[in-house]
């Protein structure tokens, strides 16, 4: 059965610092993976995605992530992190294919990011 | 840009009311969505529509119904609203391989 994983309910990061989100999913097929980002009171707004190709992907507001394959994993980073990335993160896996790939998503439970001035 | 609207950004219902939660998208997609967002557990697919007057249940669909006369309009339902329907109700639309999402409607039943 399809699932995603974000092991991390809250981080905390200093502004300036590094910052990772962790995403594991599980599916059958090579799925569609996506980032999205939520603020407080608003919807969800997409942040990347990958389809295929190149396994490192650029966002926007400065974030990437990566595709590994062998973790099952699509990690997001962003090198230095401002005040205003403070927000919840989600990662979102689909069933893939042309036409269909962001049908069906299945949303991991979200990873909520404090930002220390 | 993609605009997905929701009719009401907060609504608080009693017990037994028949609530109606509209969602318009302006870009002609084909394919609208309804999730619900707890704390803890993400979002959750309630139903999605890939056409008109088309519907197709997803993760929880029982206590709603939907319903799509028109391709830019997806209501979402409640025949009788109850306490455990308290919850933030998201639309979504999608042409095909990204879902743009509206700002939600948080919902409060009492």
């Amino acid at each position: 059965a399809q699932s995603v994983t974000q092991p991390d309910i809250h981080i905390t990061v200093s502004e300036g610092a590094s910052l990772e989100l962790r995403c594991n999913y599980s599916y059958g097929a090579t799925p569609y993976l996506f980032w999205y980002v939520q603020s407080p009171g608003q919807g969800l707004q997409l942040l990347l995605k990958y389809f295929s190709g190149d396994t490192l992907v650029q966002g926007i507001k400065g974030f990437e992530a990566e595709f590994k394959r062998s973790q099952s994993s699509f990690n997001l980073r962003k090198p230095s992190v401002h005040w205003s990335d403070a927000a919840e993160y989600f990662c979102a896996v689909g069933p893939g294919g042309v036409g269909t790939g962001a049908n069906n998503l299945f949303f991991g439970t979200g990873t909520r990011l404090t930002v220390i001035p | 840009d993609v605009k997905v609207t929701q009719s009401s950004r907060y609504l608080v219902k009693r017990t037994g009311e028949k609530v109606f939660l509209e969602c318009v998208q302006d870009m002609d997609h084909e394919n609208m969505f309804w999730y619900r967002q707890d704390p803890g557990l993400g979002l959750r697919l309630i139903y999605f529509s890939y056409d008109v007057k088309m519907k197709e249940k997803g993760d929880i669909p029982e206590g709603y119904s939907v319903s799509r006369e028109k391709k830019e309009r997806f209501s979402l339902i409640l025949e009788s609203a109850s306490t455990n329907q308290t919850s933030m109700y998201l639309c979504a639309s999608s042409p095909a391989d990204e879902q743009y999402f509206g700002p939600g409607t948080r919902l409060t039943v009492t």
